[in-house]
């Protein structure tokens, strides 16, 4: 069963930093790109950023360029989210999510979630 | 970026069809997707590349279009059907989503 588990997420100060980790199993992760997509209470979905399977692509949202890191560990079978200059529009529900090999690239499994809040 | 209009919400009865439109503000070929998300869930992908059924979802659902105008359809729809439906474009830099369209029952 393809599992993806999200963690790392809290309650932190404008301005601090934050790192989320997504643990993938039942597949072989470094198969496949990953992505991480946020949604604000009460909004809709937002992608945040790209990575491929052998971390040669990478790619931001606007938003958040500059200040998040996209990164992975394919022995460890983890996606990361490094997060820093946190501001209060960054506070959401943080999925990550498996990118499809096919078809255009839909996000065919996604994790729980992690929740992050900034908030001083 | 491209943006994806769709209609904040629908109220339907079960065993009705529903259709819920996605327009782009520019052409996104056929890699329009589509997502289901109940309430305190995670998204759960329906259609890939516009009309094909992903893996496990029933032939109730379905999807067309191509270009800037697609369509989702739920046929018949049933109770466990409530959710909140997004459509999701990747065929342009950056992959964007729609705002949702919210199925409510009658």
């Amino acid at each position: 069963e393809v599992q993806l588990v999200e963690s790392g997420g809290g309650l932190v100060q404008p301005g601090r930093s934050l790192k989320l980790s997504c643990a993938a199993s039942g597949f072989t992760f470094s198969n496949y790109g990953m992505n991480w997509i946020r949604q604000a209470p009460g909004k809709g979905l937002e992608w945040v950023a790209s990575i491929s399977s052998s971390s040669s692509y990478i790619y931001y949202a606007d938003t958040v360029k500059g200040r998040f890191t996209i990164s992975r560990d394919n022995a460890k079978n983890t996606l990361y989210l490094q997060m820093t200059s946190l501001r209060s529009e960054d506070t959401a529900l943080y999925y990550c999510a498996r990118r499809v090999n096919y078809g255009g690239y839909p996000m065919d499994a996604w994790g729980q979630g992690a929740s992050v809040t900034v908030s001083s | 970026d491209t943006v994806l209009t769709q209609s904040p919400a629908l109220a339907v009865s079960p065993g009705e069809r529903v259709t819920i439109s996605c327009r782009a503000s520019e052409s996104v070929s056929t890699l329009m997707h589509w997502y289901q998300q109940k309430p305190g869930q995670q998204p759960k992908l329906l259609i890939y590349k516009a009309s094909n059924l992903a893996s496990g979802v029933p032939a109730r659902f379905s999807g067309s279009g191509s270009g800037t105008d697609f369509t989702f359809t739920i046929d018949p729809v049933e109770a466990d059907d409530i959710a909140t439906y997004y459509c999701h474009q990747s065929w342009n830099s950056p992959p964007t989503f729609g705002g949702g369209t919210k199925l409510e029952l009658k």
